[in-house]
């Protein structure tokens, strides 16, 4: 089982709609998770990060989180075509080793 | 203006040399760290360094060597023993009580 998973798509949405990124973790202690956005070719930045359970809002960006179900989610509201990107989702465990997902390719279609 | 740089963009190595990527940053931090991506796979952790003149392997670090003699510096070499070394390479940093790590552009390194 990897320890942070993640479906590689690509996950196909409208423009307009919302898109939902999802990923699992295999570590029960992890504490801090982080969602970046990789366009091709570029290097990954940072959308958002998330510690507690529960949900997180950041412009058309939500991070959910549910450590009981070991899920990490991402919503992108009013998806655009500028958000198509792969989306890597990292989980912090144990002595704060960073796993990263192998990443959602994302596509919007206008 | 602050940030990390990695340069060059693009690099080429022949069979049995010795490359090194350079990775530095002007963001005051004391971590840093050193990735690789190929296509279709995550980030995978070559080394990384929480102070000056001390590094640790990551899960990849075979055929690769750092050095950390100032805080802002964190150069990666590829060496010869490293036979597969076609990939993006990405410099990363972050304050070590943070866990946020911020990447440079990186560098692809292609063999010919």
């Amino acid at each position: 089982q990897k320890e942070v998973e993640q479906n590689s798509g690509p996950l196909s949405v409208p423009e307009g709609a919302i898109a939902s990124l999802n990923c699992t973790y295999s570590d029960r202690g992890s504490q801090s998770f982080f969602w970046y956005r990789q366009y091709s070719g570029k290097s990954p930045e940072l959308i958002m990060s998330i510690y507690s359970n529960g949900d997180k809002e950041d412009g058309r960006f939500t991070a959910q989180l549910n450590k009981a179900s070991q899920y990490v989610s991402l919503l992108i509201r009013d998806s655009q075509p500028s958000d198509s990107a792969t989306y890597l989702c990292a989980v912090v465990g144990g002595y704060q080793k960073v796993t990263f997902g192998t990443g959602t390719k994302l596509q919007v279609i206008p | 203006d602050g940030g990390i740089t990695q340069s060059p963009k693009y690099l080429f190595r022949k069979e049995g040399q010795n490359v090194t990527l350079s990775c530095e940053q002007n963001l005051n931090h004391d971590a840093m760290y050193w990735y690789r991506q190929d296509p279709g796979q995550g980030l995978r952790l070559i080394y990384y360094s929480q102070i000056v003149n001390d590094f640790q392997k990551g899960d990849i670090a075979e055929g690769y060597s750092v050095s950390r003699e100032k805080k802002e510096s964190f150069p990666l070499t590829v060496t010869s023993a490293q036979k597969n070394p076609t990939a993006f390479y990405l410099c990363a940093s972050s304050r070590i009580s943070e866990e946020t790590q911020y990447f440079g552009p990186g560098t692809r390194l292609l063999v010919l």
